[in-house]
């Protein structure tokens, strides 16, 4: 089966400036690849996604990229600020996960400094 | 819209016994997956149901079990509970198109076994 590995497991940066968590997984066959940001006590969200057909996709601060190649995705989150505190995962899956499940990685905490 | 629920939110139980969780889908939405969210193994797929059939699983033990009924709904249920059942249980909604789509978590049911 799909096994997605995430790094790092914790990330500490300066508000302000540019955070990046990598992920890497296993099935040539996966295809759609979500991040969720889960804070204390709450429901994972969906930031935002990529598909297999596109290599990065952008959304305000919040970017991805996917290197289908060499089975790896990247979140970037640029100007940030103390609300972006939060665990964040990434996932895989074939078929976007309504079918056949969502993959997680272990999850990143990312600490933002003031 | 509203988005997905899950009831309880919280539940203690005694080893040995089996309890019954319930997610209400997103109206529109016609899969529903489970999954299981520890400290140590992250979250975990359990199971997805679509149009009142279960259409994939993942590693768990038959202890753990699901319905979906005709409005969506879903149910799981987890017999002859043991101490490492206890975690959050959350589930997620989506159309289910297998061509992928966006999957929106529930607020989660947390499980504590005794």
């Amino acid at each position: 089966g799909e096994n997605v590995e995430q790094h790092p497991s914790t990330l500490s940066v300066q508000e302000g400036d540019s955070a990046v968590i990598k992920c890497t997984y296993s099935d040539s066959a996966s295809n759609y690849f979500p991040w969720y940001k889960q804070e204390l006590g709450k429901r994972p969200q969906l930031i935002i996604d990529i598909r297999s057909n596109v290599g990065e996709k952008k959304d305000q601060r919040i970017a991805v990229t996917l290197n289908k190649t060499a089975k790896h995705f990247s979140l970037h989150i640029t100007e940030t600020q103390p609300e972006d505190s939060a665990v964040y995962f990434c996932a895989a899956s074939r078929t976007g996960g309504g079918a056949d499940g969502l993959t997680f990685g272990k999850g990143t905490h990312l600490i933002i400094q003031p | 819209k509203a988005g997905v629920t899950q009831t309880p939110r919280y539940l203690i139980k005694t080893r040995g016994q089996q309890v019954t969780l319930s997610c209400s889908p997103i109206s529109g939405h016609r899969s529903v997956s489970w999954y299981q969210q520890t400290p140590g193994q992250g979250l975990q797929f359990l199971f997805e149901y679509f149009s009142e059939t279960q259409r994939n699983k993942g590693n768990f033990p038959g202890r753990f079990s699901g319905r979906q009924f005709s409005n969506s709904r879903s149910e799981m249920n987890v017999s002859t509970l043991e101490l490492g059942d206890s975690a959050l249980y959350l589930c997620a909604s989506s159309f289910g198109s297998l061509k992928g789509d966006e999957q929106y978590f529930g607020p989660g049911t947390r499980l504590t076994v005794t």
